[in-house]
């Protein structure tokens, strides 16, 4: 079954500085997908940004993006340029094998310092 | 604006008390899903459904009961066999294929005494 480990609870950046959030996964299949969430206080998960396994580059979305290794079996986010607006619960996803919905890592938590 | 409505945003209940959350799409969506939230904690499946008159069960199903009837609709009951209800539940909704990203609703805080 897939699992996706986050072992970051917490994360602190300083305000404009860069940030990167570790994600790992464990899957047999060649073909998945790696999503991130963001999740403010106020509770609504925010897509940001997909990587699929067979995509050559990286993933970008504006400030958002994707460090993957497939090899290591790692999506880490990169933030670049933090704002306070970007201190919220950030959560890694993917999809199990076959036809099933997203399981979702246990979230870092992000507060970007001013 | 297309997009997911979940109420109330609060809700509160008595032990013992059923209980149904609302969640609403109109993104014309095929899959639906309902999550439950424990405070620090990541997303737990409790329900999803991929097309009307059709759901399955997730990880957390105990204790909770599902309908769809309508495309563009799928409520969750919180029933009183739920033996620990408090928690932030969040519904979501996905294209056709469950291998897509999944939007979500602003969520509802249920608190039961």
């Amino acid at each position: 079954a897939q699992k996706i480990t986050q072992t970051q609870p917490g994360m602190f950046v300083q305000e404009k500085e860069a940030v990167t959030l570790d994600c790992t996964y464990d899957t047999s299949d060649q073909s998945y997908g790696l999503f991130w969430y963001k999740q403010p206080s106020s509770g609504e998960m925010i897509f940001l940004i997909y990587q699929g396994s067979y995509d050559e580059q990286n993933a970008t979305e504006g400030r958002y993006s994707l460090n993957f290794q497939k090899a290591r079996k790692s999506a880490n986010l990169v933030i670049s340029a933090s704002q306070l607006g970007d201190s919220a619960m950030y959560f890694c996803a993917t999809y199990p094998a076959g036809n099933t919905p997203l399981v979702f890592g246990k979230g870092t938590r992000l507060s970007v310092i001013a | 604006d297309g997009g997911i409505t979940q109420s109330p945003k609060y809700l509160f209940r008595k032990e013992g008390q059923n209980v149904t959350l609302s969640c609403e799409q109109n993104l014309n969506h095929d899959a639906m899903y309902w999550y439950r939230q424990d405070p620090g904690q990541g997303l737990r499946l409790i329900y999803y459904s991929q097309i009307v008159n059709d759901f399955q069960k997730g990880d957390i199903a105990e204790g909770y009961s599902v309908s769809r009837e309508k495309k563009e609709s799928f409520p969750l009951t919180v029933t009183s066999a739920q033996k620990n209800p408090t928690a932030f539940y969040l519904c979501a909704s996905s294209p056709a294929s469950l291998r897509r990203e999944q939007y979500f609703g602003p969520g509802t805080r249920l608190t039961v005494t």
